[in-house]
């Protein structure tokens, strides 16, 4: 079975700041991870995924993530944020080929952006 | 391209009653899941349907139960509503059951049970 710890409940940060979400999961089988942003008042939707190969994967909005096996890790990073970015960032985990049932997403991380 | 939809976007009920969350899932996509995301948390699993049969089930008793039509929109009943019930229900759709993890999710369901 999988599991994902976030953990940061929120993280304020000043806007044009980088910034890095934390994220961590268990497993004992090769995983896909994910980011899903969620908006206020909006569904989730994919910021991006790593399914195999390159270890740095880049998604939209000009967030990216790094897979590290050694440390179970897969932190969210953005270089510059924008006031547009203030949402909740929930990471998730799931076993290759397994349903979408299998996906076990993280309590989630408030991003918020002061001026 | 037509997105996941979801009806209705708010509802208000009282313990003991029953709801029907209604969902049609994006143009080409055969697998609907559904999602409890309680206040502060993420979203929790419930069920899938792939082409009209549930396809895995999470940790919710059968007061929590499914459809699937053949044209793969999908409700959600909800039997004997209990104050913890209340919770956003986000449903996602995928194709072929969402092996790559990619749901596109609706805006979700605002469920309030007093």
């Amino acid at each position: 079975a999988q599991s994902v710890t976030q953990l940061d409940s929120q993280v304020p940060v000043f806007e044009e700041a980088p910034v890095e979400l934390r994220c961590n999961y268990s497993s004992s089988v090769s995983v896909y991870l994910f980011w899903y942003v969620q908006y206020p008042n909006q569904g989730l939707q994919l910021l991006l995924k790593y399914l195999s190969g390159s270890t740095l994967v880049k998604g939209i909005n000009g967030f990216e993530a790094e897979f590290n096996k050694s440390q179970t890790s897969f932190h969210l990073r953005k270089p510059s944020v924008h006031i547009s970015d203030t949402a909740e960032y929930f990471c998730a985990v799931s076993a290759p080929y397994s349903s979408a049932s299998k996906i076990i997403f993280g309590s989630g991380t408030r991003l918020s952006i002061r001026p | 391209e037509t997105g996941v939809t979801q009806s209705p976007t708010h509802l208000i009920k009282t313990r003991g009653q029953q709801v029907t969350l209604r969902c049609s899932s994006q143009s080409g996509h055969n697998t609907v899941s559904w999602y409890q995301q309680a206040l502060g948390q993420g979203p929790q699993f419930i069920f899938q349907y792939y082409r009209e049969e549930e396809n895995g089930r999470g940790n919710f008793p059968p007061r929590f139960s499914g459809l699937q039509f053949p044209n793969y929109s999908s409700e959600l009943n909800v039997n004997a509503l209990e104050l913890d019930d209340s919770a956003l229900y986000l449903c996602a759709s995928s194709s072929d059951r969402g092996h790559t993890g990619e749901l596109f999710f609706g805006e979700g369901s605002r469920l309030t049970v007093l």
